[in-house]
C-alpha cells in the first residue's frame, strides 16, 4: 500500500517570505499522480497542484512550484511570497492512475501553516 | 467549473437518529465520488469509494451498514449514518472526479450527535 509523510506538523513564516513543505512518499509503481491540497479554516479542500510521476518538468501555478524527485519519491511545495491568504493546513496526497482501477487519493497527516504579518 | 455540493453544512442530532448527507457536482457528471471523515486536527481518511449505479467499496474499519452509501445518479450521492451515536461526530467531505481529473472536494458537513 502507498504511504505517504510529512514531516512537518507546523511551521510558520513572515509575509512576502519563501517557504518550502515536504513530503514523501513510498510506491512501487512507475506512473501515478501526486497533489498538494489546502484547507483554510473553512474547511473547504482546495487543489494547488498536481504532478504526474512520468514528466519531469516540475509543475507550477503562479506562487506555487514543486521540487519532484522521482528517484528519492519526494514531492515538496514551495510557496513564494507567501500571502496572509496561504495559512491553512496543506495535505500532500498520492493516486494511482486510471487504468490501474484504483483512483482513490492517500493523504500525508498535514502541515499548518501560518503566515505572520 | 468542477463545482462540487454538500448538504448540509452542519447538523446537530440526538443519539440513535440517522442523518442524511447529499454530495451534488452541479456543472459536470462524476464518474466517481468519494467519501471522506476527518477529525480534528487529523488528515482525510477514505470511508469508501462509489460509482453510479453499483455498490459502494468501503474501507477496510468501515462498517457499510452503519455508512449507507446510495449513488442513484451521475450527479449525486449520499451517505446516510443510521443510528448515530457520539462517536460518528465529524467533519464528513465528498468528492468528486471524472476520468483523468483530479478529485474536487464539497465544503464538507459537520456532524455533531449529542
Amino acid at each position: 500500500a502507498q504511504t505517504v509523510t510529512q514531516s512537518q506538523p507546523e511551521m510558520s513564516v513572515q509575509e512576502a517570505e519563501t517557504v518550502t513543505l515536504s513530503c514523501t512518499y513510498d510506491t512501487s509503481e512507475n506512473n501515478y499522480y501526486l497533489f498538494w491540497y489546502k484547507q483554510p479554516p473553512s474547511r473547504q479542500m482546495i487543489l494547488v497542484i498536481r504532478q504526474e510521476a512520468y514528466k519531469q518538468q516540475n509543475a507550477t501555478e503562479n506562487r506555487f512550484s514543486v521540487n519532484f524527485q522521482k528517484a528519492a519519491k519526494s514531492f515538496s511545495l514551495k510557496i513564494s511570497d507567501s500571502q496572509l491568504g496561504d495559512t491553512a493546513m496543506y495535505f500532500c496526497a498520492f493516486m494511482n492512475p486510471p487504468n490501474f482501477g484504483n483512483e482513490k487519493l492517500t493523504f500525508g497527516t498535514g502541515t499548518r501553516l501560518t503566515i505572520i504579518p | 467549473g468542477a463545482v462540487v455540493s454538500q448538504h448540509p453544512s452542519w447538523v446537530i442530532c440526538k443519539s440513535g437518529t440517522s442523518v442524511k448527507i447529499e454530495c451534488r457536482s452541479l456543472d459536470f457528471q462524476a464518474t466517481t465520488m468519494f467519501w471522506y471523515r476527518q477529525f480534528p486536527k487529523q488528515s482525510l481518511m477514505l470511508m469508501a469509494t462509489s460509482n453510479e449505479g453499483s455498490k459502494a467499496t468501503y474501507e477496510q474499519g468501515v462498517e457499510k451498514d452503519k455508512f449507507l452509501i446510495n449513488h442513484a445518479s451521475l450527479t449525486l450521492s449520499t451517505l446516510t449514518v443510521t443510528s448515530a451515536h457520539p462517536e460518528d461526530s465529524s467533519f464528513y467531505i465528498c468528492s468528486a472526479r471524472i476520468t483523468d481529473q483530479p478529485q474536487h472536494f464539497g465544503d464538507g458537513t459537520r456532524l455533531s450527535i449529542l
